[in-house]
């Protein structure tokens, strides 16, 4: 079945940098597009940005102001999100999820990675 | 950005309820609007995408309409088992804009 398997948890000082992986299993990884969404506690869920697993190709919400860096690893089937000059307002539970369906970046997403805590603090 | 915004923030109802979840899109976004339920300490799953198309395996209880800039997401008898916040998302282009949420509990 289809699996998103995402890095632990991590605590990072103001100005660090984080990456987060996202490893698939259970289907043809480049086939889909990946996304990337947030959630700060207690909050909505926060859209950040997707890659087109085939080719490389990137769009990210300018929320990040480009902080924020999705690539992938088709040999590994995984997909890393960096997110660079962290604050405590990027703490957050980091999400990969899945396109739906293929032949398309942009949709509903369906599974959902398990989620990964990044923690910024001094 | 087209923004999207979902009413009530919160509701509290009985079991057996019909509720409803309204989303606004500040943009005509045709059908192109997802709904998510995540449960308490859970990761967000798929309700519905298509604006009414329901994910397979989701209850028949859950139902959803609109186009256009109005959606709604509809629960026709609240089960204890739909304690979760639930957000719709548009995703016409990007940004894949989420509404702010709606938390439901019961009464």
């Amino acid at each position: 079945q289809v699996q998103l398997v995402q890095s632990g948890a991590e605590v990072k000082k103001p100005g660090a940098s984080v990456k987060v992986s996202c490893k698939a299993s259970g289907y043809t990884f480049t086939s889909y597009a990946m996304h990337w969404v947030r959630q700060a506690p207690g909050q909505r869920l926060e859209w950040m940005g997707r890659i087109n697993a085939g080719n490389g190709n990137t769009k990210y919400s300018q929320i990040f102001q480009g902080r924020v860096v999705i690539t992938r690893d088709t040999a590994a089937s995984t997909v890393y999100m960096e997110l660079s000059s962290l604050t405590s307002e990027d703490t957050a539970v980091y999400y990969c999820a899945r396109l739906g369906y293929t032949g398309y970046d942009e949709g509903w997403c369906r599974p959902w990675g398990q989620g990964t805590l990044v923690t910024v603090s001094s | 950005d087209i923004q999207m915004t979902q009413s009530p923030s919160s509701l509290s109802a009985s079991v057996g309820d019909r509720v409803t979840i309204t989303c606004r899109a500040s943009q005509d976004i045709s059908i192109y609007l997802a709904w998510y339920q995540q449960k308490p300490g859970r990761v967000p799953d798929l309700l519905i995408y298509g604006a009414s198309t329901l994910q397979s395996g989701v209850p028949s209880r859950f139902s959803g309409s609109g186009s256009g800039t109005d959606f709604t997401l509809t629960i026709s008898s609240l089960q204890p088992e739909d304690v979760a916040t639930y957000y719709c998302q548009r995703y016409n282009s990007a940004p894949q804009t989420f509404g702010q949420g709606t938390k439901v509990e019961i009464k």
